[in-house]
């Protein structure tokens, strides 16, 4: 199966900044990759999806790219709604779906 | 507009069989091209995918889980069911459930049910 790691596990960051938060897959996904957003006792919203394409309605101060195995999303000038969890999932499989272990964005 | 609830007990207790249902409204789970999946997340960690099950039959299960989760449909209702047999108190979480796609027509997990927490307890 796909193995989809995230670095940072957590960032520690301030209102106005711009995040960049990593994904990498084990083997190449072409840009069959999704981000989420989660808040606490919520379920994860779509950000993006095909690695690069907002779904409607996100603002565009996110952004997402890459291709193969490594990909980012890109939050510029935070807003105090962004402090949230961020997951990365993979879609190129057939039959098994594998997400990313989350990074949290905090207020530092 | 497609919506996805899930529904059952929040408290089941450990050896016995966990049994959660999706009702889905806006969108038919035996006609369209989608595929429709259980995730979990347990407290305090990431997602995990589940199953999915595609109209035609085929069920797809995550090796990990794969001996003890089963899918089910009951298409009179438009509901799909998940069953975790011999649970214990690593299967407490937050269980979703989600439309998405594979196979030639990729697609994300969207929509998401609310969630529906089952906590193992005796």
């Amino acid at each position: 199966d796909i193995q989809m790691t995230q670095s940072p596990s957590t960032l520690s960051t301030s209102v106005g900044d711009s995040v960049t938060i990593t994904c990498r897959a084990s083997e190449s996904i072409s840009n069959w990759l999704a981000w989420y957003q989660q808040k606490p006792g919520k379920a994860p919203k779509l950000l993006i999806y095909e690695a690069s394409n907002l779904d409607t309605g996100v603002p565009s101060r996110f952004s997402g790219s890459g291709s193969g195995t490594e990909f980012t999303l890109t939050i510029s000038s935070l807003q105090p709604d962004d402090f949230a969890t961020y997951y990365c999932q993979q879609y190129i499989s057939y039959s098994l779906w594998t997400f990313g272990q989350g990074t949290k964005v905090e207020i530092k | 507009q497609l919506h996805l609830q899930e529904s059952g007990p929040g408290l089941v207790k450990p050896s016995e069989t966990l049994s959660l249902t999706c009702t889905v409204s806006g969108a038919s789970i035996t006609r369209d091209t989608y595929y429709w999946g259980w995730i979990r997340q347990s407290p305090g960690k990431g997602l995990e995918w589940i199953g999915s099950f595609y109209f035609v039959g085929a069920t797809f299960l995550n090796p990990s889980l794969k001996s003890r989760v089963s899918i089910s449909v009951d298409t009179s209702k438009n509901q799909f069911s998940l069953n975790v047999a011999s649970v214990t108190a690593g299967d407490t979480a937050v269980y979703y459930c989600a439309r998405h796609a594979g196979g030639r027509q990729r697609h994300p997990f969207f929509p998401w049910g609310q969630g529906i927490l089952v906590t193992v307890s005796s």
